[in-house]
């Protein structure tokens, strides 16, 4: 149990479009999501929290405007990256917690997507 | 400000040897703490969970916490090269189920 799928694994895209980033929990309900990036060789820096049905909660720095985030179910969450700039380019990881295997505060992650940015 | 510290190696031992990772973290209130293991270009995965004083055991690997010491240690017993990835540790302080993680370590388990 506790498994989390993000879709696509992998994108490139041209700079100044928008790429949706799909986060699932496919087999426990995630009351809450996190989305992280990490740059090669860094640690995980994470961007925001959101509950179902509520906003998002944004990190110090990070652009709400930019770095949409909706988690319209408790097995749904995305992030949007608007207007993608080469600097947007990095690996993005969401992950999960609610009625897992773990308790209600572990966090499963999902495989990731690595997102360049042309 | 909230931290949690992880020496960020490289730790090399040889295989079949006890690899023993540490964290400590400054919030004294935190109740949760986890051990994820990230190998290269792949997102973290859990190993385990603890929440009490003392060891727990899961398979090779045992993770032991001191509150009163502000520490918590990863061993992994019998280490094998595919032991060979970057261990965070990960300590939950209440504030509506986030993690704050340290650093990583980096371990390197030489056949």
């Amino acid at each position: 149990g506790a498994v989390v799928s993000q879709h696509p694994s992998r994108v490139i895209c041209k700079s100044g479009t928008s790429v949706k980033i799909e986060c699932r929990s496919l087999d426990f309900q995630a009351t809450t999501m996190f989305w992280y990036r990490q740059f090669p060789k860094k640690s995980l820096m994470l961007m925001a929290t959101s509950n179902e049905g509520s906003k998002a909660t944004y990190e110090q720095g990070v652009e709400k405007d930019k770095f949409l985030i909706n988690h319209a179910s408790l097995t749904l969450s995305t992030l949007t990256v608007t207007s993608a700039h080469p600097e947007d380019s990095s690996f993005y990881i969401c992950s999960a917690s609610g009625s897992g295997r773990g308790g209600t505060d572990t966090q499963y992650f999902g495989p990731g997507t690595r997102l360049t940015v042309l | 400000q909230k931290e949690v510290e992880q020496n960020s190696g490289p730790l090399s031992v040889p295989e079949g040897a006890i690899a023993s990772l540490n964290c400590t973290y400054s919030d004294r209130g935190s109740q949760s703490f986890f051990w994820y293991r990230q190998y290269s270009g792949k997102s973290p995965e859990l190993i385990m969970s603890i929440y009490s004083n003392g060891d727990k055991e899961d398979g090779r690997f045992t993770a032991q916490l001191n509150k009163a010491s502000q520490y918590v240690s990863l061993l992994i017993r019998d280490s094998q090269p595919s032991d060979s990835a970057t261990y965070l540790c990960a300590v939950n302080n209440n504030a509506g189920n986030m993690l704050t993680f340290g650093g990583g370590t980096r371990l390197m388990v030489k056949p």
